[in-house]
């Protein structure tokens, strides 16, 4: 049984230009929650993706974005990438839509310049 | 707004030392309760959850936790620690109806020396 993966592990970019994070899930795990983790803070909800739809979002603006695809696999969006944009973004995967009970990958550190 | 307060943010303990760390969330209703654990270079991992039921829960590797619904509370316990506990702790609090949206604390670094 394989775990969630993320790629790339480590990115730099410059303000104003675009990224796009990915995630596999893990076996059997049908919903994808992505989440931003800034240093020295707990991480927070960015969205969640469950049969390949957004279905719950937190705080973030419209430039952050995703996609959920049939394998499950997903990918994490941003635009117009802005400094406060660096940050650890974490992919969590369930086979419940309806729990907290996540399983995570290690992330991929964004450097916003 | 809901949010999650974890009272320590660093503690360092010698192996064998009880353990607890604080945490105390904000949210009216019903809410699932979890500790996730971060050990050095590894990623974020379920320590224990609770859901209903038993308000003090067991998880892996000895620690366990107990809810206090009144204190909206959900503390981490370990009565003997050792030098592999040293890790990142994490509340998280996620409300019924919020699907897979967890709020966490801000961490607690566990540091034991041998």
């Amino acid at each position: 049984e394989t775990g969630v993966t993320q790629s790339p592990t480590h990115l730099i970019k410059t303000r104003g230009q675009q990224v796009t994070l990915r995630c596999s899930s893990q076996s059997g795990h049908n919903t994808v929650s992505w989440y931003q983790q800034a240093l020295g803070q707990g991480p927070q909800f960015i969205f969640q993706y469950y049969r390949e739809e957004e279905n719950g979002r937190g705080n973030f603006p419209p430039r952050f974005s995703g996609l959920q695809f049939p394998n499950y696999s997903s990918e994490l969006n941003v635009n117009a990438l802005e400094l406060d944009d660096s940050a650890l973004y974490l992919c969590a995967s369930s086979n419940r839509v309806d729990t907290g009970e996540l399983f995570f990958g290690e992330g991929s550190r964004l450097t916003v310049l | 707004a809901q949010s999650v307060s974890q009272h320590n943010h660093h503690v360092i303990l010698s192996e064998a030392a009880s353990l607890e760390l604080g945490c105390n969330y904000s949210y009216g209703g019903t809410v699932n309760l979890f500790w996730y654990v971060q050990y050095p270079g590894q990623h974020l991992q379920l320590l224990l959850k609770y859901f209903s039921g038993d308000p003090l829960v067991k998880g892996i590797k000895g620690f366990e936790a107990e809810f206090i619904k009144s204190k909206f509370s959900f503390n981490l316990r370990k009565p003997s620690v050792q030098w592999s506990d040293t890790a990142e702790y994490f509340c998280a609090v996620n409300a019924h109806q919020a699907g897979t949206a967890l709020i966490f604390g801000k961490g607690t670094t566990l540091s034991v020396s041998s």
